[in-house]
This record gives structure tokens, sequence and C-alpha cells, in this order.
């Protein structure tokens, strides 16, 4: 069965730097592609960042320079390094997979439980 | 960046109902559409890609339509487990971005 478990989130101060992991287990993440999906309290839901089998990595805007996205294939687990947080971080951080298929896409097919940055000024 | 909208935003009916909500892109999108359910305190969940191709396991009572800018998500026969808060999302261009929600309740 295949599953995801984020860890590391937690209260820090505005300026802070904070490290997300997310532990896959019933696949391979080196050969998935995995994004970074969060979610403001009371808010909808925002994709955050994806990194491909390649490494290719992309972020949305509010992140790019901050946020840096990263796998460890020997642990199977990806990584949302989040530096410089502001308020506007404050969010649940769910880790998520996007299977690629001859067909097409299918994205966050898989989600982890969710880890909740909170970002205090 | 492409947006979607959804509407309604609130949504109530009752167990049987048939109930359908909409999704607009900003700009075409092709069929490159997803549809999750979210309830309260959990992650959401892959109920449809590709506009109409239903997630494993995802009863037969959703399903979708649509292309380019418009599209829908229907319940065929409104059932409690469904009250939940539905999202669209586009994955044709970067940044993926996914409409404001229905939220489906109680009438």
């Amino acid at each position: 069965e295949v599953h995801l478990v984020e860890s590391g989130g937690g209260l820090v101060q505005r300026g802070e730097s904070l490290r997300l992991s997310c532990a896959a287990s019933g696949f391979t993440v080196s050969s998935n592609y995995m994004a970074w999906v969060r979610q403001a309290p009371g808010r909808g839901l925002e994709w955050v960042s994806v990194i491909y089998t390649s490494g290719t990595t992309y972020y949305t805007d509010s992140v790019k320079g901050r946020f840096t996205i990263s796998r460890d294939n020997s642990k199977n687990m990806v990584y949302l390094q989040m530096n410089s947080l502001t308020a506007e971080d404050a969010s649940v951080y769910y880790c998520s997979r996007i299977l690629v298929e001859p067909t097409g896409w299918i994205p966050f097919d898989i989600w982890g439980q969710g880890t909740v940055v909170t970002v205090s000024s | 960046d492409i947006q979607m909208s959804q509407s309604p935003s609130t949504l109530s009916a009752s167990v049987g109902d048939r109930v359908t909500f909409t999704c607009r892109a900003s700009q075409s999108i092709s069929s490159w559409l997803a549809w999750f359910q979210q309830k309260p305190g959990k992650a959401p969940k892959l109920l449809i890609h590709k506009v109409s191709s239903l997630e494993s396991g995802v009863p037969s009572r959703f399903s979708g339509s649509g292309s380019g800018t418009e599209f829908t998500l229907t319940i065929s026969s409104l059932q409690p487990d469904d009250f939940a808060t539905y999202y669209c999302q586009q994955y044709k261009t970067y940044p993926w971005t996914f409409g404001q929600g229905t939220r489906v309740e109680i009438k």
C-alpha cells in the first residue's frame, strides 16, 4: 500500500527557516514526480512546488528563491526547505505524488496527512 | 496564471439529490482538469482526472464533463458521505491552480 507521511512542521518566527520532510512507502520517489501543496487556515488549496524524476523543479511565484524542493532517493524521502518564512506561508503542507502515464498526468493521486506550519510575528 | 473559478461557493442539498457544480478556467486548459474532495481536517482526495476519468475506488455516482474552459462535476445521487468541499484544479500550465472550492452542505 502506498503512503506519504509528512513531518517537520511547527511554530517559527517570521524570517526563520524550516525543513519539511515527506516519507514515502509502497513506491519509490525517484521514479515519480513529487509535489507540495499547502492550505492556509480556512482557505483553499495552493500548489507550491514539484520535482520531476529528472530533478527539474518548479515553484509557485510567491515561494521562488525562498523554498527548495529536493529528494533523497536512498531514504525515499522528499523535502521542502523553507527560508525567510512570512505569515503568508502559514499553512498545512501536504506532500503528494503525480503519476506520469503514457496517456497523460494524474495529479496528486495520493496525499500525506499534512504537517502544520505556523509563523509568528 | 490560469484562474479557476467554481460556482456555487456553497450548495445545500439533500440525500438522493442530483447535484452539479461548475468550474471555469480563465483560458483553455484542454482536458487537463482534476476534481478533489476534501472533508474537514483531512487531506484532499482525487476523484477525477483528465475531466472525466474516475479514480479507482471512486463511486460511479461521480462524473465529470467539459472541455476548454468550462467543466462540471455531477453527483447523480448525493450520499451522506458526499457532504464535503470539492475543488477543481488545472494542470495544463504552471503554476497549477485550484478553484476556491464548492462546499456541499446538508439542506
